[in-house]
């Protein structure tokens, strides 16, 4: 089974700042790695796959990088509802499966 | 626009069973691979079940194989997850989730629904 290592498990930040969220798999996904963000009390949003692929109506400010094992999500500039905790996932092989999560909290 | 409508979650004893649904519109049903997916509470998400829009492809995670079935109708666009053997680890949120892309088990998950909760409990 592959695992997907997120850092930091937390990142405290203010409105305007720069997010940059990682995603470590213990071994290669290619770049079949995708990002959701969750929020109390509501369902995942998928915001990007196949590590870069923006999903539709993503604002342009979330962007994904990086292949093989190791992924960034980055937030260009934090707004209000962007505070939640990110979710990647890879489906690479099965079984297919998601990191811990970071939560990005207002600092 | 996609909706997906969870039900069938519920406190249920150990060893006991539970039937959830998902009710799909707003898109080709049988185009799309369907998935479910389970979060216990105050945990990160963990993919249960797959299944492919022609019914013919499965994958289940070892926790749930053999306990767990999922299953569709694609004449009335629902979704099924038929729990057997329920343990208390099996407790969470479930959410089902579409694939975003046609045809096979692409696991790219673009819309969910708002999740039912499965309490396993004496």
């Amino acid at each position: 089974e592959i695992v997907l290592t997120q850092s930091p498990a937390t990142l405290s930040l203010s409105p305007g700042e720069r997010a940059t969220l990682s995603c470590r798999a213990s071994q290669s996904v290619s770049r079949y790695l995708a990002w959701y963000q969750q929020k109390p009390g509501q369902a995942p949003r998928l915001l990007i796959f196949d590590a870069s692929n923006r999903a539709t109506g993503i604002p342009a400010r979330f962007s994904g990088s990086g292949s093989g094992t190791d992924f960034t999500l980055t937030i260009s500039s934090l707004e209000p509802e962007d505070f939640a905790i990110y979710y990647c996932q890879q489906r690479s092989n099965w079984p297919w499966t998601f990191g811990q999560g970071t939560k990005v909290e207002i600092k | 626009e996609v909706q997906l409508v969870e039900s069938g979650g519920g406190l249920v004893q150990p060893g006991g069973s539970l039937r959830l649904s998902c009710a799909a519109s707003g898109f080709t049903f049988s185009d799309h691979a369907m998935n479910w997916v389970r979060q216990a509470p105050g945990k990160g998400l963990q993919w249960v079940s797959s299944l492919s829009g022609t019914a013919d492809t499965t994958y289940y995670a070892d926790s749930v194989k053999g306990r767990f079935t999922i299953s569709r109708d694609n004449s009335k666009n629902t979704l099924h997850l038929q729990m057997n053997s329920l343990r208390a680890e099996d407790t969470a949120i479930y959410y089902c989730a579409k694939d975003l892309f046609y045809g096979g088990n692409s696991v790219v998950l673009d819309h969910w629904g708002q999740g039912t909760l499965v309490t396993v409990s004496s």
